[in-house]
């Protein structure tokens, strides 16, 4: 199974920026849809972006959009997400997870494998 | 959005029991949902994938069931490892939206 490990999180003050990233250890990762989950502390799982397996389509929450870039380097088996404006209810651990089909992205996706997460807390 | 809504929000088992937690969904999601285990301080685990499916390695003591709106997670003969909080999640449409959480304890 990929493993998948999520760095970049720290603290961030508002309005900054932040970049994640989420490596793969293999090469298996350019054939799955990728996806971002975020958890608030102590709180619920809340979906935050979905990256097609070729990096073409993208699906954000709307709490993000307009702020959000999710990308991908296959090259270097890595997942990114940029958040810009950062805000205090960003303040979560952002997990990348791997779909659980390779291909398409479509209405039978899971999140099957993921990161460890990495905490992002935004504060002045 | 699709609104998600699981009951109960938490419940107490013992070891052993059977526990039965439901996920009701806003508009019909055919059989797109999912169901995620999360022990305090772990990343998410899938369990049940569209509606009834289970990714390898799960036990055989978890089932899913259901279609349309109406859900269910259904665990059997509850073990010490499995007190956790549990998650229904849809992938019918964008946003993808998850439930609020059944922390199941002892």
């Amino acid at each position: 199974q990929v493993q998948l490990v999520e760095s970049g999180g720290g603290v961030v003050q508002p309005g900054r920026s932040l970049r994640l990233s989420c490596a793969a250890s293999e090469s298996t990762f350019r054939n799955y849809a990728m996806h971002w989950v975020r958890q608030p502390p102590g709180r619920g799982l809340e979906w935050v972006a979905t990256i097609s397996y070729d990096g073409r389509k993208t699906h954000s929450a709307d709490s993000v959009t307009g702020r959000l870039n999710v990308l991908r380097d296959h090259a270097k088996n890595t997942l990114f997400l940029q958040l810009n404006s950062l805000r205090p209810d960003d303040t979560a651990i952002y997990y990348c997870a791997q779909n659980v089909w390779f291909g398409e992205v479509g209405n039978e996706d899971a999140f099957d494998n993921w990161g460890q997460g990495t905490l992002v807390t935004v504060s002045s | 959005d699709i609104q998600m809504t699981q009951s109960p929000s938490s419940l107490s088992a013992s070891v052993g029991d059977r526990v039965t937690i439901t996920c009701r969904t806003s508009l019909n999601i055919a059989t797109s949902l999912n169901w995620y285990q999360q022990k305090p301080g772990k990343a998410p685990k899938l369990l049940i994938y569209s509606a009834s499916n289970m990714p390898s390695g799960v036990p055989l003591r978890f089932s899913g069931s259901g279609s349309g709106t109406h859900f269910t997670l259904t665990i059997n003969n509850l073990q010490p490892e499995d007190f956790a909080t549990f998650y229904c999640q849809q992938s019918f449409a964008f946003p993808r939206t998850f439930g609020q959480g059944t922390k199941v304890d002892i």
